[in-house]
């Protein structure tokens, strides 16, 4: 089954503890990126990678860090967590196709919490 | 850069009544537009996408949803909502031939009432 898997679903963690959110897919996209989704402010990107060793800055990137060492795994880290950084994390990926005919695959959710 | 707007952010709605989800875009380029579900405690689905020809595009579960070019439009219409139809729906866009980058909406949440 084509999916994106994100671990944890749930984390509650304390200010300044360096965390991971990991996230994998089993489609061999090339894109993946990372969403935080907050009430009435809608999904907002936080980093997106095109390959492989290919990462790049979304609208909200500050206090987060990401990597693209495979192709299936894109982890979102937390070095020192914040209370404002308490939201609902969405990992997506998607074929890179220039015709456009394409969707972006969600995964489950990790709500995290920092208190 | 691209912006949407989804102008009611609650749409409460009874069984079998029609509804329409509101969205507007802004860009200076050409875009694709894309509706996405949300089920409470899941992660976001896609309804439906358009990338080009017929302005008229049906999705899943009995949605559609028509682009309008000129009032830079492409609002969601179900004619007859199901209690299992509640879920936030969220408007997207990313720029034609760079498909990757979404930049969504705020999202609508419709409830569907007995």
């Amino acid at each position: 089954e084509a999916q994106v898997t994100q671990n944890p679903r749930y984390l509650i963690t304390v200010t300044g503890k360096k965390l991971t959110v990991t996230c994998s897919q089993n489609m061999n996209h090339e894109y993946m990126s990372w969403y935080r989704q907050d009430p009435g402010l809608g999904l907002r990107q936080i980093y997106y990678s095109m390959n492989v060793e290919v990462t790049d800055k979304g609208d909200v990137p500050e206090g987060y860090k990401v990597s693209r060492k495979e192709k299936r795994n894109f982890p979102l880290i937390l070095e020192s967590p914040s209370p404002n950084q308490t939201s609902l994390y969405f990992c997506a990926s998607s074929l890179l196709s220039a015709s456009g005919n394409t969707e972006a695959f969600f995964g489950q959710g990790t709500r995290l919490t920092v208190v | 850069a691209q912006s949407v707007t989804q102008l009611d952010s609650q749409v409460p709605v009874f069984e079998e009544a029609p509804v329409e989800l509101r969205c507007n875009y802004s860009s200076s380029v050409s875009v694709y537009l894309f509706w996405y579900v949300q089920y409470p405690n899941q992660g976001l689905q896609l309804l439906l996408k358009y990338l080009s020809g017929s302005t008229l595009v049906k999705g899943i579960n009995g949605f559609e949803a028509e682009f309008n070019k000129s009032q830079t439009s492409f609002h969601l219409r179900k004619p007859s909502v199901h209690i299992s139809d509640t879920a936030e729906y969220f408007c997207a866009v990313s720029r034609t031939g760079s498909n990757y980058k979404l930049t969504f909406g705020k999202g609508t949440l419709l409830t569907v009432n007995p």
